[in-house]
């Protein structure tokens, strides 16, 4: 069965700083992997989803993230952090017929 | 209305009350969740629907019940809650089957809180 980590329950940034968020997954077979964002009351957001072919999968409002088969991760970046982007990020598995989500990271942006 | 709607947005009720969370999806799709998210701590996935057959239910408190009239619609109806139970609902629906079509759209919630 499938599981994702997601290493840093908060991470804080400044505005213009690199954004990073970390997700590492288990799975017996490739892998579908996503990220979602969620902002304050409100349901969670599709960003990104790697399928197959390319590695590096580029998401809305500026996100990418790349596929790693080797270090079983699928990272979330962004160049330059903007205050909008304070959030909470979700990095999910499917495989068979479920979906695993991760416990989450809180973005915050400071000025 | 477009994908995954849901109603109320916001609903506060007693422990004696009988409410029900209302879940409607425009996608077309053939499975609907519902989650459990209560603060600091991960989604919960409470019960999941394929071709209106309850497939999954994850040691669900009885006072939670869930209804499923068709591929489009998806009730909780909740009564004799408990105050634990205060959280943000979420339903989502997805294509159903294996791998990519599990890819989930979510509605905006219903912020429940139990007095």
């Amino acid at each position: 069965a499938q599981s994702v980590t997601q290493l840093g329950s908060h991470v804080s940034v400044s505005e213009g700083a690199l954004v990073l968020l970390r997700c590492n997954y288990s799975s017996s077979v490739p892998p579908y992997l996503f990220w979602y964002v969620q902002y304050p009351n409100q349901g969670l957001q599709l960003l990104l989803k790697y399928t197959t072919g390319a590695t590096l999968v580029k998401g809305i409002n500026g996100f990418e993230a790349e596929f790693k088969k080797s270090e079983t991760s699928f990272h979330l970046t962004k160049p330059s952090a903007h205050m909008s982007d304070a959030a909470e990020y979700f990095c999910a598995v499917s495989e068979d017929n479920d979906m695993r989500f991760g416990a989450g990271t809180r973005l915050t942006v400071k000025p | 209305e477009t994908g995954v709607t849901q109603t109320p947005r916001h609903l506060v009720m007693g422990m004696t009350n009988k409410k029900s969370l209302k879940c409607e999806q425009h996608l077309g799709h053939n499975a609907m969740y519902w989650y459990k998210q209560s603060a600091k701590k991960p989604l919960e996935l409470m019960f999941v629907y394929n071709f209106k057959e309850q497939t999954e239910n994850n040691s669900v408190p009885s006072r939670f019940s869930p209804e499923c009239p068709n591929s489009s619609h998806l009730f909780l109806h909740l009564h004799t809650l408990q105050p634990e139970d205060s959280a943000l609902y979420l339903c989502a629906s997805s294509q159903g089957g294996q791998g990519l079509y599990n890819e989930q759209f979510f509605g905006p919630g219903t912020r429940l809180t139990v007095l």
